[in-house]
């Protein structure tokens, strides 16, 4: 079993719409939780972090850990064209030394 | 800011031949990622250096992968002999300290392998 599972999609939506990307996970050693934005042909950029469980904020996206559950979600509101990317969540123990464990990634297209 | 310099862009060899990497890293940035990133799948650590010592290095498949880092800033990593299953993007990352958990890394753009 992976320790990160995260749906690949492809996922499709018309601009405006909200979408809601989601991954669970196995290890309940895991505190920080990230969610990176990775274009086509170009490494992962750091969208959103969050420690332990609760909301985070930032603009259009949001961020929710559940961890009762194992279960992460990156909403997008108001989506446009340019969040057409792949979505990778990533997770962290205290006792890693900062390796990430990254789900496999959602590829995303948003439709004018 | 100039972000983590990776080269080459691409890099297609056959099997059993050797491949070398180069990454540049955020001026001024101690720690330095190798992730190894297959077609489909999201990026697995293969090495992490602290300056220019290795912190972790459990998941390099040491039989065929060896990485380096000089003098705290550039570093390489080589695959000798090549398997078809090294085929990947081979991204490096950076980040400005070690000890703090949530540190931010940077990514390079990579450098895609194929391997035939």
């Amino acid at each position: 079993q992976k320790e990160v599972e995260q749906d690949p999609g492809p996922l499709s939506v018309p601009e405006g719409a909200i979408v809601s990307l989601n991954c669970t996970y196995s290890n309940s050693a895991f505190q920080y939780f990230m969610w990176y934005r990775q274009y086509s042909r170009k490494g992962p950029e750091l969208l959103m972090y969050t420690y332990s469980s609760g909301n985070k904020e930032d603009g259009r996206f949001t961020a929710q850990v559940d961890k009762s559950s194992k279960y992460i979600s990156l909403f997008i509101r108001d989506s446009q064209p340019s969040d057409s990317a792949t979505y990778l969540c990533a997770m962290m123990a205290e006792t890693s030394g900062s390796r990430l464990t990254f789900g496999e990634g959602t590829q995303l297209t948003v439709n004018p | 800011e100039a972000g983590v310099a990776q080269s080459p862009r691409y890099k297609i060899i056959e099997k059993r031949q050797s491949v070398a990497f180069w990454c540049n890293p955020i001026s001024g940035h101690a720690t330095l990622y190798w992730y190894q990133q297959i077609l489909g799948q999201g990026p697995k650590l293969l090495i992490q250096f602290q300056n220019n010592g290795v912190v972790d290095d459990s998941q390099l498949p040491k039989d065929r992968f060896s990485a380096e880092r000089l003098k705290g800033v550039d570093s390489t990593l080589k695959i000798q002999p090549a398997k078809l299953e090294d085929s990947a993007v081979y991204l490096c990352a950076s980040s400005l300290v070690r000890g703090q958990i949530n540190e931010k890394l940077f990514f390079g753009s990579g450098t895609q392998l194929s391997v035939l």
